[in-house]
């Protein structure tokens, strides 16, 4: 398997539910990234990590958690949730966190109900 | 703070009609412009990058240009496939990658 792989695909929970994403990278990457793309939005970069360390958060509410266990893996545990929150979460990879390009997961359609 | 401006929103073309899309930027220091196309359903895929005014890049239908303001993807001869939704980001170094909403392209046959 290659690429960005991002499971589910699909996702509906209730605002009282915990959840998690997953993301895993086949491209011996050492940065990964989370995005949330909201419908007549721009893509809204929430996380990232380089080698298993977070390197930033862009202010995202604590209802969302990042975990980066090794570089190849990527987390985001979700727990009592509101409806805007229903997005398109990406996961993205590059070589490192500088000027590199970002290889994008297929998303998970996040439905909270 | 970093800001993309994409132009128009949506586009219609017929088959084989050439057309550009817009992407202006504002950022303290360019170190890269990219270009993305993104598929209903799907993440976006990466199409060009540039990292200086005057660079162009060509890849089958498409050519990307920068300039110190903006960027152009010029598609010529469009064909159905070339529908998609492109997306252009910015990195400026301290905002990490910026995106711009984006332009819905459509080709109809």
């Amino acid at each position: 398997e290659t690429g960005v792989t991002q499971t589910p695909r699909h996702l509906v929970m209730g605002m009282t539910n915990k959840k998690s994403l997953k993301c895993e990278q086949h491209l011996g990457h050492n940065a990964m990234y989370w995005y949330k793309q909201s419908a007549k939005k721009p893509l809204e970069l929430m996380f990232v990590y380089s080698l298993e360390e977070r390197v930033e958060n862009n202010s995202v509410p604590s209802r969302f958690s990042p975990e980066c266990p090794n570089s190849s893996h990527l987390f985001l545990h979700l727990h009592t949730l509101q409806p805007e929150d229903s997005a398109l979460y990406l996961c993205a990879s590059s070589q490192d966190t500088e000027r590199d390009i970002q290889y994008f997961g297929a998303g998970t359609r996040l439905s909270v109900l | 703070e970093d800001q993309v401006t994409q132009s128009p929103e949506a586009l219609r073309l017929q088959e084989g009609e050439s057309s550009s899309l817009n992407c202006s930027y504002t950022v303290s220091g360019l170190r890269g412009l990219f270009w993305y196309r993104q598929d209903p359903g799907k993440g976006p895929e990466f199409l060009f990058t540039l990292y200086s005014a005057g660079e162009e890049k060509e890849k089958e239908r498409l050519k990307a240009t920068l300039t110190k303001k903006e960027s152009f993807l010029h598609i010529t001869a469009p064909k159905p496939e070339d529908s998609a939704t492109y997306l252009c980001a910015v990195y400026g170094g301290a905002d990490g990658l910026t995106f711009g909403k984006g332009t819905h392209l459509i080709i109809q046959p």
